[in-house]
């Protein structure tokens, strides 16, 4: 099976900060990978697919990048709706395996 | 717009049973495949199950593979998930999502409110 495995688990930032959140396939998963966001007691949401094609409504002060078995995810200036836990998951295999998550905390 | 409403979660005692369901609208239910989330209180997402859009294929988690059965009813845009012999392990809410496939890639595009599930004596 896959593993995932993202980096920090945590993080503290300030409005206007640029962050970045990395993500490890333990095996090549080419670009199949994706990045939700989830705010507490809400559902998770899609950020960015592919890798580091972004669903429709995200604003562009997020964005991803890697292939492989490396992956990031970068917010360009914080806002204060972006404090929230972010997860990465693999679709390469049929198990959509999520890593543990990142909280980004102010 | 694409919605996904969950239902039928509770509290069951360890071994019981429970069955739930996502009653979906705004999207042609049976083009696509769907699948089960879940989450334990204070912990990660953890993928449960998907079903393909003909029901022809699921697929399964170790950790629920022989006690969950996930099926579908096309003609009433409905999925469901049969939880049986469930355990303290299994409390968690549980979310329904609808798989989106995009060129070389595939994901969960969007996600009902969740459901919560406890076992519990």
């Amino acid at each position: 099976d896959i593993q995932m495995t993202q980096s920090p688990s945590s993080l503290s930032a300030s409005i206007g900060d640029r962050v970045t959140i990395t993500c490890r396939a333990s095996q090549a998963i080419s670009r199949y990978f994706n990045w939700y966001q989830q705010k507490p007691g809400e559902a998770p949401k899609l950020l960015i697919y592919g890798a580091s094609t972004l669903q429709n409504g995200v604003p562009s002060r997020f964005s991803g990048s890697g292939s492989g078995t490396d992956f990031t995810l970068t917010i360009s200036s914080l806002q204060p709706e972006d404090f929230a836990t972010y997860y990465c998951q693999e679709s390469y295999s049929t198990l959509y395996t999520f890593g543990q998550g990142t909280k980004l905390e102010i | 717009e694409v919605q996904l409403l969950e239902s039928g979660g509770g509290l069951v005692q360890p071994g019981g049973s429970l069955r739930l369901s996502c009653a979906a609208s705004g999207f042609t239910f049976n083009n696509y495949a769907m699948a089960w989330v879940r989450q334990a209180p204070g912990k990660g997402l953890e993928w449960v199950s998907t079903i393909t859009g003909t029901s022809f294929t699921t697929y399964y988690a170790d950790s629920v593979k022989g006690r969950f059965t996930v099926s579908r009813d096309n003609s009433k845009n409905t999925l469901h998930l049969q939880m049986s012999s469930l355990r303290a392990e299994d409390t968690a809410v549980y979310y329904c999502a609808k798989v989106f496939i995009v060129a070389s890639t595939r994901g969960f595009d969007h996600w009902g409110q969740g459901t919560l599930v406890t076992v519990s004596s």
